[in-house]
């Protein structure tokens, strides 16, 4: 089955810097790949997802790369914003199987 | 669009009760519909998978007699948790799949949080 790893488990940057998050994952067949916000006590949010048919998407300061090859992708935050703090999930799944979550990434973003 | 919610956002109940957590989806009608749990500091754990009008799919170490799930609609779920005891205390989470969808988005209720006494 799939398995989904994620890094950092946190991650700590300045407001207005980037920050990055990396997932790889092991399932060639996976063609879905999601990811997640979720802030405390609350449930995740999905922010931005890429399927297997294109290697970038973006949406105003986030975007996600995809490399098939390689299985991993990565979210990409721009110009961060305390607002930004939060646990970032990734998530893979082939077709309509079950979704597979990383591990989470806690960001920080200090003012 | 794709709003999912959950009744009741927090529960509290004495060990040996049984506790129905309800997950509805709003404005889209959801085929599947999915229950996690998530332990503190933790990623979210798949425990079953419900299809309507069918039974559920359990993921391995689950009870499924312990946690009864229903799935008699298309936009309503339901988790009910016998017999509880502290160690059930967590965090709930429903997600619903869109039935017009081509892929598998999910998408998530606000979550309910269990705590047994």
């Amino acid at each position: 089955g799939e398995n989904v790893e994620q890094h950092p488990s946190t991650l700590s940057v300045q407001e207005g810097d980037s920050a990055v998050i990396k997932c790889t994952y092991s399932d060639s067949a996976s063609n879905y790949f999601p990811w997640y916000k979720q802030e405390l006590g609350k449930g995740p949010q999905l922010i931005i997802d890429i399927r297997s048919n294109v290697g970038e998407k973006k949406d105003q300061r986030i975007a996600v790369t995809l490399n098939k090859t390689a299985k991993h992708f990565s979210l990409h935050i721009t110009e961060t914003q305390p607002e930004d703090s939060a646990v970032y999930f990734c998530a893979a799944t082939p077709g309509f199987q079950k979704l597979v979550f990383g591990t989470g990434t806690r960001l920080l973003v200090s003012p | 669009g794709a709003v999912v919610s959950q009744h009741p956002s927090w529960v509290i109940c004495k060990s040996g009760t049984s506790v129905k957590i309800e997950c509805r989806s709003l404005d889209f009608q959801a085929t599947t519909m999915f229950w996690y749990r998530q332990f503190p500091k933790q990623s979210l754990m798949l425990m079953a998978t419900s299809n309507e009008g069918s039974k559920a799919t359990y993921e391995q170490g689950v009870e499924k007699d312990k946690f009864l799930i229903n799935h008699a609609s298309l936009t309503l779920s339901t988790l009910t948790v016998t017999s509880a005891h502290p160690e059930d205390s967590s965090f709930y989470i429903c997600s619903a799949r869109d039935l017009a969808e081509n892929y598998n988005e999910q998408f998530f209720g606000p979550g309910t949080r269990l705590t047994v006494l």
